[in-house]
């Protein structure tokens, strides 16, 4: 069976400081992965996603960025936290290609915590 | 701009009620999809609705997906407090890009 794990659950962090959230997806080859955010109040804002290893596609403009070094790995990466990189982030994955793929069952990790301060 | 409304924010009921949640918008969707999230958890698919006019019942959920393919709404019969979490919709439009989430209905369920 397909997991999805992600890491660190909580995070506290100084404005101004890196990070790095990772995640990996077990049990599956070839996946499309997305890195979404969920502000109180705002509901799942869609960060990245990609469609294979190197291939990265930005939704919004930010101070973050992400990588996939590998099928199954996912990097959510910032050089310096702002105040407003605050929230709920979720990884997620779907098993579909194609066209199918953008609007296929996602499913989730269990989520990190990020607090900045 | 949102492009899916849910209504209502919140919700707090008492377990056996009877409830409707809703998810509207002016754009049409290929395919629309509903999660429901527990508090530190993510998101997990209730269902997947394509057919204008379509229903679909998960043992006391209902779901119907509008003939316009524009709206959508979840019915829920006697509620149970592990009905209790964050109801989510979340459209897709094809090519046009990926899904379009709803800011989400939080529902309590007391008993």
């Amino acid at each position: 069976s397909q997991t999805i794990h992600q890491w660190p659950a909580t995070l506290v962090q100084p404005v101004g400081s890196p990070l790095s959230l990772e995640c990996t997806v077990e049990g599956t080859s070839n996946p499309n992965l997305y890195w979404y955010r969920q502000a109180a109040g705002r509901g799942l804002q869609l960060l990245f996603y990609s469609v294979g290893i190197g291939q990265i596609s930005s939704e919004v403009p930010q101070n973050l960025s992400a990588s996939r070094p590998q099928d199954r790995q996912f990097i959510l990466s910032s050089k310096k936290l702002l105040l407003s990189d605050s929230g709920f982030y979720l990884c997620a994955w779907t098993r579909l290609k194609g066209l199918a793929g953008v609007t296929g069952e996602l499913f989730f990790g269990e989520g990190s915590r990020l607090t900045v301060l | 701009t949102q492009l899916l409304e849910q209504s209502p924010q919140f919700l707090s009921i008492q377990e056996g009620e009877n409830l409707t949640v809703y998810c509207n918008s002016s754009s049409v969707f290929s395919s629309l999809q509903w999660y429901r999230q527990e508090p530190g958890e993510g998101p997990v698919l209730l269902v997947t609705v394509v057919t204008g006019g379509e229903v679909k019942k998960l043992k006391r959920l209902t779901f119907q997906f509008g003939d316009a393919r524009k709206d959508s709404s979840l019915h829920i019969t006697a509620a149970q407090p592990g009905d209790t979490g964050l109801y989510l919709c979340a459209g897709g439009r094809g090519s046009q890009g990926n899904l379009i989430f709803g800011k989400g209905t939080k529902l309590s369920v007391k008993p």
